[in-house]
């Protein structure tokens, strides 16, 4: 069974820091993108990181940038997110999602078809 | 960087009516970055359609996409007691970001 599992995620203080893991099974790790979604409490999801297969290009939502750093093992099936200098408005439910590309003529895309269920990060003093 | 609106942000509807929920861009994206997804209180996301229009695997086909331009549609043919859920649209092409709307709430009436 393919499967996406966080964890790492806690109560932390404004301006401290957490590393949010995603263990993955049942699939080539390495053949596939990555990405960290996240959801506050109440509100919708917010796209925050990718990580391609090799782990060369990586991208991340403004937000975020210069705070969070996306990283990847192949060889143990594993994501990860190194969270620092975090905010009040960081509190949400992480989730890991694999990024699935396909392409449409010259056209690329993706789509988001495994998740885990989520970490909680709390960020409150 | 393009926003993503869906519309409205609550349906009230009854179970085997017809649910249209909309996701326009604030401009011209291609159809095939377009992807739907699904969740319910307290679960992760379930992809449902992605390249606008094909459905993920898995997924009845009472749920279509279809789109082009700025306007987009996910249309669920007959509500079944399982699909009271929220209803998200991405944007997931070139360039980067990945953008989500806001979301729509599919409730009982």
């Amino acid at each position: 069974e393919e499967q996406l599992v966080e964890s790492g995620g806690g109560l932390v203080q404004p301006g401290g820091s957490l590393r949010l893991s995603c263990v993955v099974s049942g699939f080539s790790f390495s053949g596939y993108e990555m990405n960290w979604v996240r959801q506050a409490p109440g509100k919708g999801l917010e796209w925050i990181s990718y990580i391609s297969s090799s782990g060369l290009s990586i991208y991340y939502t403004d937000s975020v940038r210069g705070r969070f750093t996306i990283s990847r093992d192949n060889a143990n099936n594993s994501l990860y997110m190194q969270m620092s200098n975090l905010r009040a408005e960081d509190t949400a439910v992480y989730y890991c999602a694999r990024g699935s590309r396909a392409f449409s003529g010259f056209e690329t895309y993706w789509f988001f078809d495994l998740w885990g269920r989520g970490t909680l990060v709390t960020v409150s003093s | 960087e393009v926003v993503l609106t869906q519309s409205p942000g609550t349906l009230s509807l009854s179970p085997g009516e017809r649910a249209t929920l909309f996701c326009r861009a604030s401009q011209s994206v291609s159809s095939t970055y377009l992807a739907w997804y699904q969740q319910k209180p307290g679960q992760a996301p379930r992809l449902l359609i992605y390249g606008a229009s094909n459905r993920a695997t898995g997924i009845p086909d009472r749920f279509s996409g279809s789109g082009s331009g700025t306007d987009f549609t996910l249309t669920i043919s007959g509500l079944e007691p399982e699909d009271f859920a929220v209803y998200y649209c991405q944007l997931c092409g070139t360039p980067l970001p990945f953008t989500f709307g806001g979301g729509t709430k599919v409730e009982i009436k």
